[in-house]
């Protein structure tokens, strides 16, 4: 069990926004930066969003990070056939003393 | 251009010991935090540990999963651009894809840069 909850699964059709969510506690997300990573079928993870909202050079600005208390969110918009993956989010947590990753959501272009 | 190659994995018995290696090249190696991830056969992904670079007051410090405390044993030669996995009494829930992954600075945060896995296969 994931102490991070993301929802299993979201869609939308080509264009539109999505919206996951990363639930924690005062002990991960509140207190520590948030990172969202893209992983396409068979492929390694990839950077999406680090330090809750920035981008690293090459993400386009269609993926957004936030944050709010001990919740985080990664927003989707313009939505392409080639954004199908999972999407997790990962904090450092504080009373584990190491990092956690969500779950994982599945993102389908419907 | 940042490069991460992982090697050493294979099949093992439980049990078992295996070592694994990340040759890393483009970059100050020593400079960066680095991490182990792994992932089940169609599971998400789990961070295994993390070692600091050595910029840092907590320059070399090691972090660990629950899941692996006691057992395996981050570490990393800065003259040779290697890091390593040190994996013993290895069980089957051990079974994964394993990557390591260079952070953004000197910590174990963040999986900036990632390679594409060594197949860790625990089995009698």
């Amino acid at each position: 069990q994931s102490v991070l909850t993301q929802p299993p699964s979201v869609s939308a059709a080509p264009g539109q926004k999505v919206t996951i969510s990363c639930s924690g506690s005062g002990s991960n997300i509140d207190n520590n930066y948030v990172s969202w990573y893209q992983q396409l079928p068979g492929t390694a993870p990839k950077l999406l969003i680090y330090e809750d909202n920035k981008r690293p050079s090459g993400i386009p600005d269609r993926f957004s990070g936030s944050k709010s208390g001990t919740s985080a969110t990664l927003g989707i918009t313009g939505l392409q056939t080639g954004d199908e993956a999972d999407y997790y989010c990962g904090t450092w947590d504080n009373s584990l003393s190491a990092y956690v990753f969500g779950p994982g959501t599945k993102v389908t272009v419907l | 251009e940042v490069q991460l190659l992982e090697s050493g994995g294979g099949l093992v018995q439980p049990g078992g010991s295996l070592r694994l290696s990340c040759a890393a090249s483009g970059f100050t190696f020593s400079s960066y935090g680095m991490i182990w991830v792994r992932q089940a056969p169609g599971k998400g992904l789990e961070w295994v540990s993390g070692i600091r670079g050595r910029v840092s007051v907590l320059s070399g410090s090691t972090y660990y999963a629950d899941s692996v405390k006691g057992r395996f044993t981050i570490s990393r030669d800065n003259s040779k651009n290697t890091l390593y996995l040190q994996m013993n009494s290895l069980r089957a829930e051990d079974t994964a894809l394993y990557f390591c992954a260079r952070d953004l600075s000197t910590a174990v945060t963040t999986g900036a840069h990632w390679g594409q896995g060594t197949l860790v296969t625990v089995s009698s």
